[in-house]
């Protein structure tokens, strides 16, 4: 079956540069949704996107924008990178209006991207 | 607002003995209940849900877990602990009905001890 796919798997960026984070759901789900799970962290959501709009919003720093295509896959663009951001970024989509009978919102994920900034 | 409470962020167990990882829930309206397993540097995988169904819930890997309403919790357990089934696990709620985010406890390393 189809997963959620992320990519790059792995990102190497300086400080002060700019990063580019890609999901694509698994077909059919029009939900997307941005975690970063820090080291030792618990994943925090990002930011999340319905239908090709935003959703809601976490707890995103304002050099971070994302935004999600007409095919559903999402990007996740970071800005003046900082040592902080040293991360591994989690997409996960879910189907619209909590999806299957059971009304779950279950989130699949991706693998993650792991960002390290030096 | 909803959050999960873990409680241990590391535990040890002897391998074959019980599991037992402890998750509390606080949501101001029905909660969807959730826990997840993450192996070292692999992404989130589902392990089981409770959707208001029925209680007691079974997942994957021999794990179930139990929701009581009166107890606001929802612990995870495995009769016989497998030394595979080292890795960190985090429960995790959403609200009931449509779109929710889901909010993430801070995990509980298990360690099984051969």
């Amino acid at each position: 079956a189809a997963g959620v796919i992320q990519s790059p798997r792995h990102l190497i960026k300086e400080k002060r540069e700019t990063a580019t984070l890609k999901c694509y759901p698994i077909p059919r789900h029009d939900t997307v949704y941005w975690y970063q799970q820090g080291p030792g962290q618990d994943p925090q959501f990002l930011i999340s996107f319905y239908e090709k709009m935003q959703s809601d919003k976490g707890s995103i720093p304002d050099r971070f924008s994302a935004q999600q295509f007409s095919d559903y896959h999402s990007e996740l663009n970071m800005s003046s990178l900082e040592l902080g951001d040293s991360a591994l970024y989690f997409c996960a989509s879910s189907p619209s209006g909590g999806g299957p009978p059971s009304g779950a919102n279950v989130l699949t994920f991706g693998a993650g991207s792991r960002l390290t900034v030096l | 607002a909803q959050s999960v409470t873990q409680l241990g962020s590391h535990v040890s167990v002897s391998e074959g003995a019980l599991v037992l990882l402890r998750c509390n829930y606080s949501s101001s309206v029905p909660p969807y209940l959730f826990w997840y397993v993450q192996y070292p540097n692999q992404g989130l995988q589902l392990l089981l849900k409770y959707t208001s169904a029925a209680t007691l819930v079974k997942g994957i890997n021999g794990f179930e877990a139990e929701f009581k309403k009166s107890e606001t919790s929802f612990h995870l357990t495995k009769p016989s602990a497998h030394m595979s089934d080292a890795a960190e696990y985090f429960c995790a709620v959403s609200s009931s009905g449509g779109y929710q985010k889901v909010t993430f406890g801070i995990g509980t390393k298990l360690q099984v001890i051969p």
